[in-house]
């Protein structure tokens, strides 16, 4: 059974850089999958952030395209996703997935990870 | 702010039905398959609907979606308490070229 867990810090400064890892078990990150970040601000609703092919194809929402880098650890079957310059905001609860390429849905879920950005 | 639109709240009886719609454009659900998301209080958002129509394995029957045109609509029947939740749909955005998600439906139990 494939399960995803998100890992990183739960606090990060405002202007710093917002780390997060997701493991994935069950699942080769070689798969045919995108392997893909969402996330939910408190009390919002859900925000498409992108997601990378193991073959490189990657894909970020435009309004955090400038900021948004996510990348793929096959030795460790595991993504990441680096998000810089991050205000309060970016306050979320932070979501990996997996994406199936062409037919636009996501499953299954990692539990999420809150992130707040604050001094 | 989301380029899918949903109603904020629907509500009804146990044993009773509701829909949700979920109304997009030509560059999203005119042109490619609808999911549709159930998220429970505090946890995570989990499969409902695939491919406008199909559910994942061991999600019942009370649940189905439909397609037409820009608008995509998720139906529930039987209400039951445990259906309290949020529900999302999602699909892709030629435009955008990137996925999105509708709004949000808060679904009560009344």
């Amino acid at each position: 059974q494939v399960q995803l867990q998100e890992s990183g810090p739960g606090l990060v400064k405002p202007s710093e850089t917002l780390s997060l890892t997701c493991a994935v078990s069950g699942y080769s990150i070689s798969s045919d999958f995108y392997w893909a970040w969402i996330r939910q601000p408190p009390g919002q609703g859900l925000e498409c952030i992108g997601g990378m092919h193991h073959n490189g194809a990657t894909y970020y929402t435009p309004s955090l395209k400038s900021r948004v880098s996510i990348s793929i650890d096959t030795s460790k079957n595991q993504f990441s996703l680096k998000l810089t310059s991050v205000t309060a905001a970016d306050t979320a609860v932070y979501y990996c997935a997996i994406r199936i390429p062409n037919l636009n849905w996501f499953d299954p879920w990692g539990q999420g990870t809150l992130v707040t950005v604050s001094s | 702010q989301s380029v899918l639109t949903q109603p904020p709240s629907v509500s009804a009886a146990p044993g009773q039905k509701v829909t949700i719609s979920c109304s997009g454009s030509s560059s999203n659900i005119g042109h490619t398959y609808v999911s549709w998301y159930q998220q429970l209080p505090g946890t995570a958002p989990k499969l409902l609907i695939y491919e406008n129509n199909k559910r994942p394995s061991g999600i019942p029957d009370r649940f189905s979606g439909s397609k037409s045109g820009t608008s995509a609509t998720l139906g529930i029947t039987g209400l039951q308490t445990g259906d309290e939740a949020d529900y999302y749909c999602g699909t892709w955005d030629s435009s955008l070229t990137t996925d999105v998600f509708g709004t949000g439906t808060k679904v009560t139990v009344v």
